[in-house]
């Protein structure tokens, strides 16, 4: 079955420092990918998403390429701050019909130090 | 445009009892889908509700049902509660339009259920 994996966490980084998050799935067809953030005590919110392959989505310094070759759609971004620290989420949607549902990993907590 | 709402944040239930979950989507969106978040098993995909039919369903027991109404909002019911039944019960609003492309899912704050 469809399944996302991210890498393990916690990801510890000092402001400034360059974030990568790495995030592999298994689907067949053509997914929609997606990267979520969550903050503590609060639901999710949508980071960015890409729905086909070579798109990139792009929100608030976060990047992240959609590459179909090799099944990955890690999230980047340059410098983060400490206002970044939350768990992330990867997640893919591929639809049957006109039903969709969102498959996510298992989340990776980013704490950023001043 | 308002976001997504759910009612109550908070619930503190014990063992046998039934709760029953709200959830507002984003005006002018026709679909619902409810998620499970719990530490161990991470986010799990319930059900999803489209113009008040159930369209697509998780791997849950029937205690767990949910329903939606011609305005749009869902409630989610988990009867005969356990322990295991602790956690962030999370709603997504989808506006549902899309023939053939995925539409973005965008969640409330969730409704945190404890089972004592």
């Amino acid at each position: 079955g469809d399944s996302v994996t991210q890498m393990e966490g916690p990801v510890t980084l000092s402001e400034e420092a360059f974030l990568t998050i790495n995030c592999t799935y298994t689907a067949t067809g053509y997914p929609s990918l997606f990267w979520y953030v969550q903050y503590p005590g609060e639901g999710l919110q949508l980071l960015l998403k890409a729905t086909k392959a070579d798109d990139k989505g792009s929100n608030k310094g976060f990047e992240a390429t959609y590459r179909k070759e090799t099944t990955s759609f890690h999230l980047e971004k340059g410098s983060v701050q400490v206002s970044d620290s939350a768990v992330y989420f990867c997640a893919l949607s591929r639809r049957f019909g006109n039903t969709g549902k969102l498959i996510f990993g298992q989340g990776t907590t980013l704490q950023v130090k001043p | 445009k308002a976001g997504v709402t759910q009612t109550p944040r908070y619930l503190i239930k014990t063992r046998g009892q039934q709760v029953t979950l709200s959830c507002s989507p984003i005006s002018g969106h026709r679909s619902v889908s409810w998620y499970q978040q719990t530490p161990g098993q991470g986010l799990q995909f319930l059900f999803e509700y489209f113009s008040e039919t159930q369209r697509n369903k998780g791997n849950f027991p029937g205690r767990f049902s949910g329903r939606q109404f011609s305005n749009s909002r869902s409630e989610m019911n988990v009867s005969t509660l356990e322990l295991g039944d602790s956690a962030l019960y999370l709603c997504a609003s989808e506006s549902g339009s899309s023939g053939g492309g995925t539409d973005t899912q965008y969640f409330g704050p969730g409704t945190r259920l404890t089972v004592l």
